[in-house]
């Protein structure tokens, strides 16, 4: 069994200043943990990914996340925000194996303040 | 919040038959669906778009005889996969959003495993 918790359906920062959108999962095996981006009208893209190798996986666009086992979290960060950064930033868990099962986290919407 | 349901959730076939997945919003009107599929340890592959009563706009290399869609309804969307075979096996999920709404919502996916 898998599932991710986003912890804040909105975060507003202002521009310029640091950014972080909170995830916690959980899974019963070694997951692989990926955050995608949403902007209005448009489809997903992904920022980043972990898979095993590196715990601090850096992403698109300045953004990066840290695989931390023992908090079970996956939190995305960056330092300064940009006014394109405004957008909604979905958590995703998968599980190893050859069909993978997703489980998407319900969303963070992030707003920039000029 | 608004609820996506997929159905079903795992599905085991023999080569060579048709499977269909659907795809309902329970509590809205979902304009645009969105169909992706998922390879292991990669990330999320887009297959197509489809907008309610139109026909589904497929990405490059997605072969639309094969993964066909269906938007007939604000509700309900489909996906059937044709003449399945081994390589088709894969996790698909499918997302939603209304006409208003920026926001996706997701369906639990399902689990396809051709024999």
């Amino acid at each position: 069994a898998q599932s991710v918790t986003q912890l804040d359906s909105h975060v507003s920062v202002s521009e310029g200043t640091p950014v972080l959108l909170r995830c916690n999962y959980s899974s019963s095996y070694s997951p692989s943990l990926f955050w995608y981006v949403q902007h209005p009208n448009k489809g997903l893209q992904l920022l980043l990914k972990y898979t095993s190798a590196a715990t601090l996986v850096k992403g698109i666009n300045g953004f990066e996340a840290e695989f931390k086992k023992s908090e079970t979290s996956f939190h995305l960060t960056k330092p300064s925000a940009h006014m394109s950064d405004a957008a909604e930033y979905f958590c995703v868990v998968s599980a190893p194996g050859l069909y993978q099962k997703v489980t998407f986290g319900t969303g963070t919407k992030l707003q920039v303040i000029p | 919040g608004a609820v996506v349901s997929q159905h079903p959730s795992r599905v085991i076939c023999k080569s060579g038959t048709s499977v269909k997945i659907e795809c309902r919003s329970l509590d809205f009107q979902a304009t645009t669906m969105f169909w992706y599929r998922q390879f292991p340890k990669q990330s999320l592959m887009l297959m197509a778009t489809s907008n309610e009563g139109s026909k589904a706009t497929y990405e490059q290399g997605v072969e639309k005889d094969k993964f066909l869609i269906n938007h007939a309804s604000l509700t309900l969307s489909t996906l059937t996969v044709t003449s399945a075979h081994p390589e088709d096996s894969s996790f698909y999920i499918c997302s939603a959003k209304g006409d208003s709404a920026e926001k996706l919502f997701f369906g639990s996916g399902t689990q396809l495993s051709v024999l």
